[in-house]
C-alpha cells in the first residue's frame, strides 16, 4: 500500500525494547486526547485516549501520559513488536468543538 | 463487529468532474465525520454530521458538501475537482456528537485526480 508519511520524523527501535512517542499540542483549551496508529493503506486505528482531568492512562502494552503544564502528550509502548511499525498520530479536541486536530505524526520502525 | 466501511476504496477522476464517496458507520453510532488526508500529513477535518444535521464544518470550499441519511450512513460530494483534491478521504464515526468520545475511522477512499 501507499506510504502514509514519507517525510515524517522516525523513531527506530529494536524488537522487545520500549518505545516513547512524543507529541506537543497547541490548544490549552483541549480537554480530550487520542492516540491513533496508521498502517500503510489503512485508516487511523484508535489506540488509547485520555481526558484532561487525568495525567496517565494505561492500556494493553500502551501508556499515555499527559502534561498539561507544557502541553505535552506521550505514548509509551512496552515490548515493541514488529506489528507496531506504523505512523502514530496524536489528536486533540476541546469541549464544544466538533473536529479532531491531528499532530504531524511519527513513524515507528521496529527492527527485528 | 463491522467497523466503519467506506466505498469505493480507490477512485480516479479528472479535473472538473465530481465525485461521491460513501460511508457506513459502526452500528449504533449516530455521528459521522469526514477528513481529508494528504500524503505525509495528518487528517484535516471537513464535516461532522449528527442526526442528519451538519454540526461542524472545516476550512474547505463550497465545492465540498455532505449529507447523512436516516440510517446514519453518509455521503461526501466534491464538485469541480482540482488536482489538489487528490488525497485519502476518511470517514469516522462516534456514538454521539460530543467532543469527548473516540472517533473510529474507516480505511478511506483514495482519490486520484488526473
Amino acid at each position: 500500500g501507499e506510504s502514509v508519511g514519507l517525510h515524517l520524523p522516525t523513531l527506530s527501535v529494536q524488537e522487545g525494547d520500549n518505545s516513547i512517542i512524543n507529541c506537543a499540542y497547541s490548544n490549552s483549551a483541549s480537554d480530550y486526547f487520542i492516540w491513533y496508529k496508521q498502517e500503510s493503506g489503512k485508516g487511523p486505528q484508535f489506540i488509547i485516549d485520555i481526558r484532561s482531568n487525568m495525567d496517565k492512562r494505561q492500556g494493553q502494552r500502551v501508556t499515555v501520559l499527559l502534561n498539561k503544564t507544557v502541553k505535552h502528550l506521550s505514548l509509551q509502548i512496552a515490548a515493541t513488536q514488529p506489528g507496531d511499525s506504523a505512523v502514530y498520530f496524536c489528536a486533540e479536541i476541546y469541549t464544544g468543538r466538533r473536529a479532531l486536530t491531528f499532530g504531524s505524526g511519527t513513524r515507528l520502525q521496529v527492527q527485528p | 463487529d463491522a467497523g466503519v466501511t467506506q466505498s469505493p476504496t480507490h477512485l480516479i477522476k479528472t479535473r472538473g468532474q465530481h465525485v461521491t464517496l460513501r460511508c457506513s458507520p459502526i452500528s449504533g453510532h449516530k455521528s459521522v465525520s469526514w477528513y481529508q488526508q494528504v500524503l505525509g500529513q495528518g487528517p484535516q477535518f471537513i464535516f461532522q454530521y449528527y442526526e442528519k444535521e451538519e454540526r461542524g464544518r472545516g476550512n474547505f470550499p463550497d465545492r465540498f458538501s455532505a449529507r447523512q441519511f436516516p440510517n446514519y450512513s453518509s455521503e461526501l460530494n466534491v464538485n469541480a475537482l482540482l488536482l489538489g483534491d487528490s488525497a485519502l478521504y476518511l470517514c469516522a464515526s462516534s456514538t454521539d456528537s460530543y467532543s469527548n468520545q473516540p472517533q473510529h475511522f474507516g480505511d478511506g477512499t483514495r482519490l486520484s485526480i488526473l
